[in-house]
């Protein structure tokens, strides 16, 4: 079945580590899309990238990477500059164009990020 | 930037109706959706409506958008406990495809 897998689904790192999440997906998506989720707030966008080797910011970019050297996987790296990374992060997929199907996100089960 | 707000909490008895609202300010929005997350899972998608639209039914679901006050809402018919979830609006607009402007997500509990 396709789909996006998330891993680790729990993770736990001490303060100054960097840690990075994987996510992977089969459904031929072009797009793709790390979101971070806080208790009682919505869904905030970290990175997105719409095509192999390009990536753009998105409204919280500050104390993440990414990269996207393959079209299946978009790893995110939550580095030890971001100053509050205890969080749920999502990762998401879609088509690329402008009907509906661009805006339709596929996410994966999300991985919560613990920092000790 | 843009806001999209909801109410955070609601509870329901099984069998009764659940009405969740959301408002948002960007007169631009193309697409609204609404999506479900189930404790401790990603979120799926249940259903969206395009802004030309003012209702869309999709089994016990009927979404209503009314979009001179920019509101938008979801019913739920005929609640279950399955129905039990944290409900997320979100919109769009032609420039931004793929890059949601969620609500905060309304926690839905049904109650037996």
């Amino acid at each position: 079945d396709g789909g996006i897998t998330q891993s680790p689904k729990y993770l736990f790192r001490k303060e100054g580590q960097n840690v990075t999440l994987s996510c992977e997906q089969n459904l031929n998506h072009d797009a793709m899309y790390w979101y971070r989720q806080d208790p009682g707030q919505g869904l905030r966008l970290i990175y997105y990238s719409q095509i192999v080797n390009d990536f753009q910011k998105g409204d919280i970019a500050e104390g993440y990477s990414v990269s996207r050297e393959k079209k299946e996987s978009f790893p995110l790296t939550v580095t030890s500059a971001q100053k509050n990374p205890t969080a749920f992060y999502l990762c998401a997929s879609s088509l690329t164009g402008h009907g509906v199907g661009a805006n339709v996100l596929t996410f994966g089960a999300g991985s919560r990020l613990t920092v000790l | 930037g843009e806001d999209v707000e909801q109410s955070l909490f609601l509870s329901v008895r099984e069998g009764d109706s659940s009405v969740i609202n959301c408002t948002y300010t960007d007169s631009s929005s193309t697409y609204l959706y609404w999506y479900k997350q189930e404790p401790g899972a990603g979120l799926q998608l249940l259903t969206y409506i395009f802004s030309n639209m003012d209702m869309k039914q999709d089994q016990r679901l009927t979404v209503l958008l009314n979009k001179k006050d920019k509101h938008l809402s979801l019913r739920i018919a005929d609640t279950q406990t399955g129905d039990s979830a944290i409900y997320f609006c979100a919109e769009s607009n032609a420039d931004s495809w793929g890059k949601l402007q969620f609500g905060a997500g309304t926690q839905v509990v049904v109650t037996p």
